[in-house]
């Protein structure tokens, strides 16, 4: 059975830095594109970018290229997105996914994160 | 920059059919941008109904398919029912590896 299980909620203050974590189960991780969704409180949803675990190629969307890093390590089959300098306006639930060619067919249940002083 | 447009809400009567578009606030939505479509409900992670404009991911019911209208992607629902009462959310690939999701749509069923 696939299964994406994500990392627990964060509380975390202005400035800190953060990395929450996509495990993936039941599958080849390597093979398939992991991509990243944020949703901040009362809004939508937004793709923050995707990486491909076997090459560690990385493509993020214009919005968060710079804000957040995005990583892999296949020896243990987990996605990263993580944050150097955290602001209250990175507060939101955060879901990793799995692309296989246009198609999303499995998501995280969602981290939240809360940045308050 | 290009914004994906969709409907802030709607609503469906039970057993009705509604249809929800997904449009580009400059230019038509094409084939090429392979649109998804995706349902949440408050809490939940989102569940993808649609990719490649009429694909049906597994285990959703033929009362959800996709299509391209004029310039717009759409997502019908026939038959509604109570439970699908939620966000609905498209998705567009706009190129150079990124893709960009609409605003949502609130689905009320009464």
């Amino acid at each position: 059975e696939v299964q994406l299980v994500q990392s627990g909620a964060e509380v975390k203050e202005p400035g800190e830095s953060l990395r929450i974590s996509c495990k993936g189960s039941g599958y080849d991780f390597s093979t398939y594109w992991i991509g990243w969704v944020r949703q901040m409180p009362g809004k939508g949803l937004e793709w923050l970018g995707f990486i491909y675990p076997g090459d560690s190629e990385t493509r993020y969307s214009p919005s968060s290229q710079g804000q957040v890093i995005i990583s892999a390590d296949t020896s243990i089959s987990t996605a990263y997105l993580q944050w150097s300098s955290l602001k209250a306006s990175d507060t939101a639930t955060y879901y990793c996914a799995r692309r296989v060619g246009w198609q999303v067919d499995y998501w995280g249940q969602g981290t939240l994160v809360t940045v308050s002083s | 920059q290009t914004v994906v447009t969709q409907e802030p809400s709607f609503s469906v009567s039970p057993g009705g059919t509604v249809t929800l578009t997904c449009g580009l606030s400059s230019g038509s939505v094409s084939f090429s941008h392979y649109p998804s479509w995706y349902q949440q409900t408050p809490g939940q992670a989102p569940r993808t109904l649609i990719y490649s404009t009429n694909s049906r991911s597994s285990g959703v019911p033929d009362r959800f398919s996709g299509s391209i209208l004029g310039n717009k992607a759409v997502l019908t629902i026939t038959g509604a029912q109570a439970d699908d009462e939620s966000d609905y959310y498209c998705v567009l690939f706009m190129g150079g590896g990124s893709w960009v999701f609409g605003g949502g749509t609130k689905l009320t069923v009464l």
